[in-house]
């Protein structure tokens, strides 16, 4: 069973800190990642997608892969309250066609 | 970003009847579509994955005869929950691919909540 792995939360920041999400997933042969923010009650919207190793920056979103190590992070430089909502990793598996595997989210709250 | 649409937004219906819920892509074609369920504080739940002209592909668990998706253009997947009960109240979001199918981005639909009396 292919797994994405997310802690819930909620990651508690302040204002104008960066908030740092991490995601884990359980199989090698994956080839595209993605971040989605959902606000509650509403569906998600696509933040980042990233496909290689290292650092893709949008903003003040910056994803991190790593693949050897089965990992992806998110990180919201400078968050804003408007930056409160469930953050939701997803992981497109090589030999799965298209569709996505999502993880559990992480609650994000950005205090003022 | 690509605009996909769905209605209703929100539907309340007795136990026993039939529920169908649109999904439209708006500025783009779409062959292949996909049906999402939530429970409150779970993720996204892939149901079923809905291909232009063919029968739909469903995961393991759900039931085809129960959740019938008719995908019959290019811009059109509908998902019908039939003789809905309680334990169907959910989140149902449908979300479409954009581009080559290793590299599109998928955009979600507005979602359409549920609520089984």
């Amino acid at each position: 069973q292919k797994e994405v792995e997310q802690n819930s939360g909620p990651l508690s920041v302040p204002e104008g800190a960066i908030a740092s999400l991490n995601c884990t997933y359980s199989d090698r042969v994956s080839q595209s990642f993605f971040w989605y923010r959902q606000y509650s009650g509403k569906s998600p919207e696509l933040i980042m997608s990233i496909y290689s190793n290292g650092d893709k920056e949008d903003g003040r979103f910056t994803a991190q892969l790593n693949k050897a190590s089965q990992y992806v992070s998110l990180l919201i430089r400078d968050s804003q309250p408007s930056d409160s909502a469930t953050y939701l990793c997803a992981v497109k598996w090589g030999a799965a066609g298209n569709k996505l595997t999502f993880g559990g989210g992480t609650r994000v709250l950005v205090k003022p | 970003g690509a605009v996909v649409s769905q209605h209703p937004s929100r539907v309340i219906c007795k136990s026993g009847t039939s529920v169908k819920i649109e999904c439209r892509s708006l500025d783009f074609q779409a062959t292949t579509m996909f049906w999402y369920r939530q429970f409150p504080k779970q993720s996204l739940m892939l149901m079923a994955t809905s291909n232009e002209g063919s029968k739909a592909t469903y995961e393991q668990g759900v039931e085809k005869d129960k959740f019938l998706i008719n995908h019959a253009s290019l811009t059109l997947s509908t998902l019908t929950v039939t003789s809905a009960h309680p334990e169907d109240s959910s989140f149902y979001i449908c979300s479409a691919r954009t581009g080559q199918s290793n590299t599109g981005e998928l955009f979600f639909g507005e979602g359409s909540r549920l609520t089984v009396l």
